[in-house]
């Protein structure tokens, strides 16, 4: 039972144009999403977060949005950067745990 | 240290043998996680240790399972008569209070062959 979904395994987008990863989820009783960025052989690291009270959180470059109706959250980059490439990881935090995603590969093109 | 330390980094067993996967938190964290990775698949939650409360042990998998962290600091996951379906990286994380401040250690990565 997968309660936090990212339905594609990977993206790829151009230097300096937008990359929009997206993440589905079941349970409505989580209270916070988040977004952590992973290289490999490290572990991830906290990118972005949501409190389930809010619809839009931005950061910088970052921008993440939620729809609760639609039990959809979505993290957009812009512009991208060859240094974003990465795997993406969606969590929602349930008292004292995080269910993550699958994680989504993103590879940003010079 | 500056951030989570987990060793070893790779670990290679025969199936059957029993292995130990250690995490050095952040100095001062109370809260201490254990995840693991398959392959393909997410960050799935294993345990969780806060302060001096009764750990959550509702994610591990089996009683093969089992961890330990003394003096609220270092930590111990202990996979005892490992099988091949164990194979997976292990994540350690820290945090000072709730799960969205949580420190990542680089993993463990377990190979049962």
């Amino acid at each position: 039972d997968q309660q936090v979904k990212q339905n594609s395994p990977s993206l790829s987008v151009q230097e300096g144009r937008i990359s929009i990863l997206n993440c589905d989820y079941t349970n409505s009783m989580f209270d916070y999403f988040l977004w952590y960025k992973k290289y490999p052989a490290e572990g991830p690291t906290f990118l972005i977060s949501i409190s389930s009270i809010k619809d839009k959180n931005e950061d910088g470059r970052f921008t993440v949005f939620l729809n609760k109706s639609a039990k959809h959250l979505s993290l957009h980059i812009v512009p991208s950067q060859p240094g974003d490439s990465a795997v993406y990881f969606c969590a929602a935090s349930y008292p004292n745990k995080l269910i993550f995603g699958t994680g989504t590969l993103l590879a940003v093109q010079p | 240290g500056a951030g989570v330390s987990q060793s070893p980094s790779n670990k290679v067993t025969e199936k059957g043998k029993d292995v130990e996967l250690r995490c050095d938190p952040i100095s001062g964290h109370t809260a201490l996680y254990w995840y693991r990775q398959r392959l393909g698949q997410g960050l799935e939650f294993l345990i969780y240790f806060q302060g001096n409360s009764a750990p959550d042990k509702s994610g591990l998998p089996s009683d093969r399972f089992s961890a330990e962290r003394t003096g609220g600091s270092v930590s111990t996951l202990t996979i005892q008569r490992t099988q091949q379906e164990d194979s997976a990286v292990y994540l350690c994380a820290s945090s000072l209070g709730g799960i969205t401040e949580a420190f990542f250690g680089q993993g463990t990565r377990l190979t049962v062959v």
